[in-house]
């Protein structure tokens, strides 16, 4: 069973650019979320999605946004880059146990490593 | 504030030593606390605990969760270089697939 994907693995951008990466989570998975991660706020939640609904949104300005596919499948978008935006992007998905509740085991994606110039 | 603290935040031992890493949370609707280890990519899944008192192992690894006093413990028996890595705690709240995470313990285990 192939893991959580994400790409693009790695990439560039400008300033003022924006930026869409997207994230395929393990097959049967249908709970999506994304984390920031970077060397002095450690990993953040940013969003999490279900049956293209998002349901919770972490304290990110609006910036920062996302969707998800009917097929799971999920995107994040950030506009208007800021250099404080350099960070490893991580998407992670998890089974769904009864009442649409999201198992207890949460798995990451290698990442996406956004550098912002 | 939901928030989860590891301690400490860097550890440096030799191969074979047993280590200890601490993690209490505070968040509301608590739901469960996962442990990852991390080596320059995605984190990897280690443990789950959702009940007090019961000891997860796998290999040299366990872990155990205090639901009343709010913290969790890693142990590694038998430490070997490649358990160098940062280990990530996380705490799982309510019906969402969010997680609050520590700032992580940085192990490096010296040969």
């Amino acid at each position: 069973k192939a893991g959580v994907t994400q790409t693009p693995r790695y990439l560039i951008k400008t300033r003022g650019q924006q930026v869409t990466l997207s994230c395929s989570p393990i097959s049967g998975h249908r709970s999506v979320s994304w984390y920031q991660q970077t060397p002095g706020q450690g990993l953040q939640f940013l969003f999490e999605y279900f049956s293209e609904t998002q349901r919770n949104k972490g304290n990110f300005p609006g910036r920062f946004s996302g969707r998800q596919f009917s097929n799971s499948r999920s995107e994040m978008n950030v506009s208007t880059l800021e250099l404080g935006d350099s960070a490893l992007y991580l998407c992670a998905s998890s089974a769904l146990r009864q009442g649409n509740v999201p198992g207890n085991t949460i798995y990451f994606g290698e990442g996406s490593w956004l550098t912002v110039v | 504030e939901d928030k989860v603290v590891q301690s400490p935040l860097s550890l440096v031992v030799h191969e074979g030593d047993t280590v200890t890493l601490n993690c209490s949370y505070e968040v509301t609707n608590f739901r469960s606390l996962l442990w990852y280890k991390q080596e320059k990519k995605a984190p990897t899944f280690l443990f789950m605990l959702t009940s007090s008192g019961i000891e997860k192992k796998s290999g040299r690894l366990s872990s155990i969760l205090d639901k009343k006093e709010l913290f969790s413990i890693l142990n590694i028996t038998a430490t070997q270089t490649g358990d160098s890595a940062v280990y990530l705690c996380a705490a799982a709240m309510g019906g969402a697939q969010k997680l609050v995470f520590g700032q992580g313990t940085r192990l490096t285990i010296n040969p």
